[in-house]
């Protein structure tokens, strides 16, 4: 099936700094992106949507300027968490969908996700 | 908006019987609606993906239906094994975005 790949798995920083995350589709070409976020023992919370070439659609209560999002290439989306604290240690999931049609015979409205990046803010 | 909702939050139940897990709704306008398994600290992994204009998908021991109309899906897991130990978490899709259920825990004792 289609793979989407996540880039770091896993990283531990410091309060303060930024952290940027990457979401690639490796081999379908992804117009749209989504971003998720799950706290512990919590479900997964739509963040944003993010399109090849605009600027993203944030949910309600995410805060755009802190979780930046860039789409440059249609395989590939970055959320950049900055000035990371420790209540935004969780665990990021992006997900990408072909809306050009059939992808390894797959429905277009397919969500493929990846396998997640789990950040610790100390 | 769309809401989901999934009963019952936790299970146990000895190896070997069968189980159903439910999900519920709100809005019926939906492209498709997927069944997840996450492990402890893990990712997701996809188990079932329903198409909105299908009833029920099955794969080995699982089978998931879909009452678009009621807006209700279950998870059928036939057999339950100690590795079926994880949550399971119930999706709908509308439009690319997934809304999902905040999950069924399941433990199967040996």
């Amino acid at each position: 099936g289609a793979v989407v790949s996540q880039h770091p798995s896993w990283v531990i920083c410091k309060s303060g700094t930024s952290v940027k995350i990457e979401c690639r589709s490796l081999d379908f070409q992804a117009t749209t992106m989504f971003w998720y976020r799950q706290f512990p023992k919590q479900s997964l919370m739509l963040m944003a949507t993010s399109n090849e070439g605009s600027k993203a659609t944030y949910e309600q209560g995410v805060e755009k300027d802190k979780f930046l999002i860039n789409h440059a290439s249609l395989t590939l989306s970055t959320l950049t968490v900055t000035s990371a604290h420790p209540e935004d240690s969780s665990f990021y999931i992006c997900s990408a969908i072909n809306p050009a049609g059939l992808v390894l015979g797959g429905r277009r409205e397919t969500q493929y996700f990846g396998p997640g990046t789990r950040l610790l803010v100390l | 908006k769309q809401e989901v909702t999934q009963i019952p939050a936790a299970l146990s139940v000895p190896e070997g019987e069968n189980l159903v897990l439910n999900c519920s709704f709100t809005d019926s306008a939906i492209y498709n609606l997927q069944w997840f398994r996450q492990d402890p600290g893990k990712g997701l992994t996809s188990l079932l993906l329903i198409q909105s204009s299908q009833r029920e998908q099955t794969s080995g021991r699982l089978n998931a239906s879909l009452d678009k109309s009621s807006g209700r899906s279950t998870l059928y897991i036939a057999a339950s094994q100690p590795g079926d130990s994880a949550t399971y978490l119930c999706a709908v899709s509308e439009a690319g975005k997934s809304t999902f259920g905040d999950g069924t825990t399941l433990t199967v004792k040996p």
